[in-house]
This record gives structure tokens, sequence and C-alpha cells, in this order.
């Protein structure tokens, strides 16, 4: 299984709405990134996870919080979002947390829309 | 912070033919070059990759090479087919900074 699996494809929300954002992977692999991703942009590293614990926070504002249940899962939850803040939401996976030498496993993402 | 130019922005290319795709990076201590290709509705997906002890590296249709001294890498895509349509990026410096991306459009 080389899949990396984000739910749900598509989500709508209101400002002041919490809603999270879930992401699973079975590789076996100890690193877990959050990217977003405007329309015709790049996507733009927001956390990293290795072993599960955060390693990385790329001075994303508080109103997304992740989280890294286990080493298989990660979250990301969403808070008084503004609507700038819709974007597609990529979840990836790597072997080890070395993200100068290491194959990224995306998602297909979450397409957020923020009303 | 650290910046990764991609050219062109878009490039179509007859069927058959071959496509070329630039980046430029400004981290000199970049050692991995990854390229990733993404269809609609979909995430990115690693293609080919190279790190900074060889100069070329080919799979298949697809090359990639490398010159650490200009720091800038290439993607080559030969005998085009229509499923190589989609956007592409490049990636590079310390934190894997993604190039601005190619929409690359295959006309049969």
């Amino acid at each position: 299984d080389t899949e990396v699996t984000q739910t749900p494809k598509h989500l709508v929300m209101g400002m002041t709405n919490k809603k999270s954002l879930k992401c699973e992977q079975h590789m076996g692999h100890r690193a877990m990134y959050w990217y977003k991703q405007k329309a015709k942009k790049p996507p733009e590293l927001m956390f990293v996870y290795s072993y599960e614990k955060l390693s990385i926070n790329e001075s994303v504002p508080s109103r997304f919080s992740p989280e890294c249940p286990n080493s298989s899962l990660l979250n990301l939850h969403l808070h008084a979002l503004q609507p700038e803040d819709s974007a597609l939401y990529l979840c990836a996976s790597s072997q080890d947390y070395r993200l100068t030498n290491e194959k990224l496993f995306f998602g297909s993402g979450t397409q957020l829309s923020v009303l | 912070g650290e910046n990764v130019e991609q050219h062109p922005s878009t490039l179509s290319v007859q069927e058959g033919d071959s496509a070329v795709i630039k980046c430029t990076y400004s981290d000199s201590a970049s050692n991995y070059f990854p390229w990733y290709k993404q269809e609609l509705g979909k995430g990115p997906q690693l293609i080919i990759d190279i790190r900074s002890n060889v100069g070329e590296k080919k799979d298949q249709r697809i090359a990639v090479t490398l010159n650490k001294t200009a720091k800038h890498f290439s993607l080559h895509i030969t005998e085009t087919q229509p499923e190589d349509s989609a956007v592409y990026f490049c990636a590079a410096n310390e934190k894997l900074t993604f190039g601005t991306g190619t929409r690359l459009t295959i006309i049969p």
C-alpha cells in the first residue's frame, strides 16, 4: 500500500466553524507533512512531524492546529478561518525526515472553501 | 526565503516531440532535486529525482540533468504523449521549496 489517504475530499465551512482534516498512511513512514496549495501556485510547507513530534512550523497562524495521534495519522484542526484560507490542503509522508533528501508521497488533498 | 525559479510557466508541445523545463535554485548547499507531476484533482507525484553526486539520470522517456556550478537543473521528456499533460514542479533548497510550476499541454 503506497497511498496517502485524505478525508474529506471537499469541505465548505463558515468562519465560525471548527472542522478537522484527516490524513492516513500505512507505509511505515515516520515523517508526515501538511502543505497548502492555492490555485495555480506551488505547494507551500506548513508543518512537519517527525516520529510523531512537531519538527517544523512555518509560522502558520494559530487558527491551524496540527496533531499527530500516532505514526500513521495526521490531523489538521481548523478554527475561525478566513476566506483567504481557502485552498487545497495536501498531506504527505516520507520514510524519514530529511526534507533535502526524501521522496514525498502526497495524498489527493482536501479542497477547502471558507465562506 | 530561498527561491526556486522555474521556466516556462506554460508549454505546449506536439505529441511525439520533446519538452524541456528548467529550474534555478539559490541554496548552494542543496543536494537533492526532485521533479513532481500534478494532474487535475490529484496531489503531486514524484516522477524522477537526482542527487548532487551525479549530473544526469534517465528513466525511460524522462531524464533530469544537473549543473551544480550554475545551480540549475532541467527535466527532459521525450516522445511526449497526451498523458504527459499536467503541471510539473521542481524542488530544491533547504526546506525543499517548490518551483512555480509549468503547465505542460501535449497537442494530439
